[in-house]
């Protein structure tokens, strides 16, 4: 069975800062998926992610997927305060259609 | 373009009784897919539903079912609410049921709040 997970589970950062959050994912997949939460509101998708080495770049943000390690990163560049929420993988196999979510983590960036 | 409407968007009700949520996905998408979030489990897949057919079902007991009707509108309904069941009830809809190139939209949920 898919299990997905993300670490840190809580990142404090100063404004300006790079940080990394890692997803790590225990079976084959061949997708991935990142979302941002912001307190209070729905998740907007961010990145789609389909192939080994696949890198996608959305202003501060960065997230790539190495298949062969299972493992999936979003690099923040020079953090600001509005990159301030909530951040979730997920992963899908094609053909099951069933994504399973990481635990998400929380990112507050200080100014 | 209208996007996933979920209804209610707030719900007290008190344990043992029955609750029925709605979805409705964006104009022309025909999957509609539902997960409960917590803070301690995070986000749960619930089910997936596709041309009126339940396709996908998650980890959760028979008390938590659902529906979709021709016009894509999907319901979820718990019954015999429990105090593990306040969550944010989360309903996400894709044009079909391969969302490869955008991911899913998500609606805003209704939060659920057993007592």
């Amino acid at each position: 069975e898919l299990k997905v997970e993300q670490n840190p589970l809580f990142l404090s950062m100063q404004e300006g800062k790079n940080y990394t959050i890692y997803c790590n994912y225990s079976t084959t997949s061949d997708r991935l998926y990142w979302y941002r939460q912001d307190p209070g509101k729905s998740l907007e998708s961010l990145f789609v992610l389909l192939s080994n080495g696949a890198v996608k770049q959305e202003g501060r943000l960065m997230a790539s997927l190495d298949t062969k390690a299972r493992l999936s990163t979003l690099h923040i560049t020079a953090a600001v305060h509005d990159l301030s929420a909530t951040y979730f993988c997920a992963a899908g196999t094609s053909g099951t259609y069933k994504y399973i979510f990481g635990t998400g983590t929380r990112l507050k960036v200080l100014a | 373009k209208a996007g996933v409407t979920q209804t209610p968007r707030y719900l007290i009700k008190t344990r043992g009784q029955q609750v029925t949520l709605s979805c409705s996905p964006i104009s022309g998408h025909r999957s509609v897919s539902w997960y409960q979030q917590t803070p301690g489990q995070g986000l749960q897949f619930l089910f997936e539903y596709f041309s009126e057919t339940q396709r996908n079902k998650g980890n959760f007991p028979g008390r938590f079912s659902g529906r979709q009707f021709s016009n894509s509108r999907s319901e979820m309904n718990v019954s015999t609410l429990e105090l593990g069941d306040s969550a944010l009830y989360l309903c996400a809809s894709s044009w079909n049921r391969d969302i490869t190139n955008y991911g899913y939209t998500f609606g805003s949920g209704t939060r659920l709040t057993v007592v």
